[in-house]
């Protein structure tokens, strides 16, 4: 079952903070975040696993809530090159079980 | 250490013709994946190969589309009697043989257009 996100878009200023959810139906294992920029390759941000563990990059943080079945990716202080589509992708097992990605949030950070 | 490496990147075929993605995955990965993107859509799945086996082709439509990914040489994605509707973005990942932690390496995508 595909993930849902939300918002599906997001437009911000520079420097202001956004939220991106990412819920599911089914018992989760892994929730996973990749941003895709257009017409490039999407690029691995961090892995979260059950037991609700927070990660961070850079000043991109994330939660997973296990009994919710949801993760959010806390975007703070939002830079120019935040910009780009995000994706949540979703194991129910884990290992090299395949992921299954939400349709997106797209994110413009404006100057 | 090279990344994920897909060609071509961009392919052009006429409506009934045969496309061929071809995938080499990350040294010392040998798990591949391969999905399909549409415009402002997301990463659709399609299947999930390991040297010489399909471990999971739940995504693949049962006609026309086929994929392997050999001993030796590169995964392929094999489209045949395109359509206008195979028009899209194919991208392939890997992930690690060991330690596999999920997180997958994409390449930078071949984008079919059927004329």
């Amino acid at each position: 079952q595909q993930p849902v996100q939300s918002p599906q878009a997001v437009i911000l200023r520079e420097g202001e903070d956004a939220v991106i959810n990412c819920s599911s139906s089914k018992a989760l294992y892994s929730v996973h975040w990749y941003r895709q920029k257009h017409g490039e390759a999407p690029v691995f941000l961090m892995i979260l696993l059950k037991g609700g563990e927070q990660k961070g990059h850079e000043k991109i943080s994330a939660s997973f809530n296990e009994k919710k079945q949801q993760s959010s990716l806390y975007l703070t202080a939002s830079q120019l090159s935040y910009s780009g589509t995000y994706f949540c992708g979703t194991q129910t097992q884990g290992g090299s079980e395949k992921l299954v990605f939400g349709k997106g949030t797209k994110l413009t950070v404006n100057p | 250490n090279a990344g994920v490496m897909q060609n071509p990147r961009h392919l052009v075929r006429r409506r009934g013709q045969e496309a061929r993605l071809r995938c080499s995955p990350m040294k010392g990965h040998s798990h591949v994946y391969w999905y399909r993107q549409l415009p402002e859509e997301g990463l659709k799945f399609m299947v999930y190969l390991q040297k010489e086996n399909i471990i999971d082709e739940s995504g693949m439509p049962k006609e026309r589309f086929s994929a392997e990914f050999p001993k030796e040489g590169p995964s392929i994605l094999r489209i045949q009697q395109v359509v206008r509707g195979d028009s899209a973005a194919y991208f392939c990942a890997s992930s690690r043989s060991t330690g596999n932690t999920g997180e997958l390496f994409f390449g930078e995508g071949s984008r079919l257009t059927v004329l």
